[in-house]
């Protein structure tokens, strides 16, 4: 079992639309939870960064972690062409020194 | 911009040469991590540095190697390659005790012709 699933998708939505991004993970040790966006062949960009469960809101991004369920959300409210992208969940453990990422979902966002 | 310096953004080499990829973490970062990324795949995880030590190895080949020097920078170094070698190679860095945001560098592409 792999420690980050994630749905590749592809995913695409009308421009306006709400997005749900999902991981699943079965360390219950993870602590760190991120999501990074990453545009075509260049370096992935930090959206949100969370610690243990809980909501964390920043613009049209929401984060959410669900620890009881080893399940992690990102929300995207009003989604634009320009949020078409990959999106990485990534984690990890408290004294840990590798970042665990799931695969990625490609979203296209169609105006 | 991240703060994560990346040289050279382009490599083109042929098999069985040997290239370095250098990387420059973000200032009062201590965390170095190296990543390979091929065509349509996930991010694979190389090595990590802390303070000029190794910490953790991911699945790196014997080919490869790192090194974090007294200044933070960091040079990954790749030999005898092989067309497989073919992949964008991030660097990410991180603050104090690795613990808390990772920052990726925008990445060198290696093509192996």
């Amino acid at each position: 079992q792999k420690e980050v699933e994630q749905d590749p998708g592809p995913l695409s939505v009308p421009e306006g639309a709400i997005v749900s991004l999902n991981c699943t993970y079965s360390n219950s040790a993870f602590q760190y939870f991120m999501w990074y966006r990453q545009y075509s062949r260049k370096g992935p960009e930090l959206l949100m960064y969370t610690y243990s469960s809980g909501n964390k809101e920043d613009g049209r991004f929401t984060a959410q972690v669900d620890k009881s369920s080893k399940y992690i959300s990102l929300f995207i409210r009003d989604s634009q062409p320009s949020d078409s992208a990959t999106y990485l969940c990534a984690m990890f453990q408290t004294g840990a020194n590798n970042l665990f990422f799931g695969t990625g979902t490609r979203l296209t966002v169609i105006p | 911009d991240s703060g994560v310096t990346q040289t050279p953004k382009h490599l083109i080499t042929a098999t069985g040469q040997r290239v370095t990829l250098r990387c420059s973490p973000r200032s009062g970062d201590l965390s170095v991590y190296w990543y390979q990324q091929s065509l349509d795949q996930g991010l694979q995880f190389l090595i990590q540095y802390y303070n000029g030590e190794e910490r953790a190895k991911g699945n790196i080949l014997e080919r490869f190697s790192a090194q974090q020097f007294p200044d933070l920078h960091s040079e990954l170094n790749l030999s005898s390659l092989e067309l497989g070698d073919s992949a964008l190679y991030f660097c990410a860095s991180s603050g104090q005790g690795g613990q808390g945001s990772v920052f990726f560098g925008s990445g060198t592409q290696l093509s192996v012709l």
